[in-house]
């Protein structure tokens, strides 16, 4: 069965610490892997994607994820939290047919 | 360029009233989506739109029909709301297989 799954619902990290989201999939096929953050009341706006080539992409913000085929893990990364990055951070997965997987999402908190 | 647009952003209904959901895109993008988010449910889809002309069924589609109007606009509609159906709810759309999806800022969606 396709899904993804985000293992941490809560996350809590001083500013200035580093942070690494993680998410694992399962998917039968080549994924496409995106990262979302949704600030509080807000749409979700796209930090980063993998669809093919260097495994490790860069997004937006000083976001950073890599795709591990191996460990089906595309985990975020940031190397310093700022108090603006606390928001919810969605994975998601999709191949060719225009729909995403979505995981439920890791609450990322920023103690000053 | 205004993206995705929904509205209402609010709306309070009563046990049976019926409403629609407006979205619109100017991206010339051939999908459409609907989702409702729920707390530790993540993004669930209720229908989309590969294509203007087609509409296909999510994960969660009972309660809801949709209309794809033209290719801008996608709507969703309750025909008789129920407490079950608070939620908030997201028109997303994209281009191409598999290609990122881009988000409406939301309708809060309140049945008593």
């Amino acid at each position: 069965a396709q899904s993804v799954t985000q293992p941490d619902i809560h996350i809590t990290v001083s500013e200035g610490a580093s942070l690494e989201l993680r998410c694992n999939y399962s998917y039968g096929a080549t994924p496409y892997l995106f990262w979302y953050v949704q600030s509080p009341g807000q749409g979700l706006q796209l930090l980063l994607k993998y669809f093919s080539g260097d495994t490790l992409v860069q997004g937006i913000k000083g976001f950073e994820a890599e795709f591990k085929r191996s460990q089906s893990s595309f985990n975020l990364r940031k190397p310093s939290v700022h108090w603006s990055d606390a928001a919810e951070y969605f994975c998601a997965v999709g191949g060719n047919n225009r729909k995403l997987i979505w995981g439920l999402g890791t609450s990322l908190a920023v103690n000053p | 360029n205004a993206g995705v647009t929904q509205t209402p952003k609010f709306q309070v209904l009563k046990t049976g009233q019926s409403m629609t959901l407006q979205c619109a895109q100017d991206m010339n993008h051939n999908s459409m989506y609907w989702y409702r988010q729920d707390p530790g449910m993540g993004l669930r889809l209720i229908y989309y739109s590969a294509s203007e002309g087609t509409t296909d069924k999510g994960e969660v589609p009972n309660g809801y029909n949709v209309s794809r109007l033209n290719k801008r606009e996608f709507s969703l509609r309750l025909e008789s709301a129920a407490p079950s159906q608070t939620s908030v709810y997201f028109c997303a759309s994209s281009e191409g297989v598999s290609a990122e999806q881009y988000f409406g800022p939301g309708t809060s969606l309140t049945v008593t």
